[in-house]
């Protein structure tokens, strides 16, 4: 029971253009999203969050956008650049019965910004 | 910033033997680690929540006898992988972080290689 998914695997971009990362999610509990950025053999790196009562959010060349309707959320990137290029984990945060923060990732979609 | 740092970054074992990897907070203190484990091409899956001073909270169908979590400080959080064989191969990752809500700092991970 996969409770966030990001569908696309995979996504190319040339540089300069504008990259679009989605991402779904199943349970209406989760009141606050996140994407990471991820390299290989590294740990992820925060990139930017946003709370349900928003449906937007803003940090530079990043923005990312929810839906709560339609239980999706999606990262801009723009312009993209080459050093973009990353795998990019979106994440839904719930809470443990143990009261601490729980984050629920999808599986990552692999962005190669092209020169 | 947050800094967490995870060791070995990279380990070969033999099948039946016990590795340790560690996970510390460098400048702040976390009564909370987490600890997540990554296949090829697939999701972080959050193994286990690190409580410092009590024990460890485990996510469904994770063997808390087989994957021993100590959290004996407010800046160390141990997993031990157990009588590891081929299958527990994987890369595993840490994080821990300083707000309640989401910005979570993650090590650099480490790859678990039984053979």
């Amino acid at each position: 029971d996969q409770q966030v998914k990001q569908n696309s695997p995979s996504l190319s971009v040339q540089e300069g253009r504008i990259s679009i990362l989605n991402c779904d999610y199943t349970n209406s509990m989760f009141d606050y999203f996140l994407w990471y950025k991820k390299y290989p053999a590294e740990g992820p790196t925060f990139l930017i969050s946003i709370s349900s009562i928003k449906d937007k959010n803003e940090d530079g060349r990043f923005t990312v956008f929810l839906n709560k309707s339609a239980k999706h959320l999606s990262l801009h990137i723009v312009p993209s650049q080459p050093g973009d290029s990353a795998v990019y984990f979106c994440a839904a945060s719930g809470w443990t019965q143990g009261g601490s923060e729980k984050l629920v990732f999808g599986k990552g979609t692999k962005l190669t910004v092209n020169p | 910033g947050a800094v967490v740092s995870q060791h070995p970054s990279w380990v070969i074992c033999k099948s039946g033997t016990s590795v340790k990897i560690e996970c510390r907070s460098l400048d702040f203190q976390a009564t909370t680690m987490f600890w997540y484990r990554q296949f090829p091409k697939q999701s972080l899956m959050l193994m286990a929540t690190s409580n410092e001073g009590s024990k460890a909270t485990y996510e469904q169908g994770v063997e808390k006898d087989k994957f021993l979590i100590n959290h004996a400080s407010l800046t160390l959080s141990t997993l031990t992988v157990t009588s590891a064989h081929p299958e527990d191969s994987s890369f595993y990752i840490c994080s821990a972080g300083k707000n309640s809500r989401g910005g979570y700092t993650f090590g650099s991970g480490t790859r678990l290689t039984v053979v």
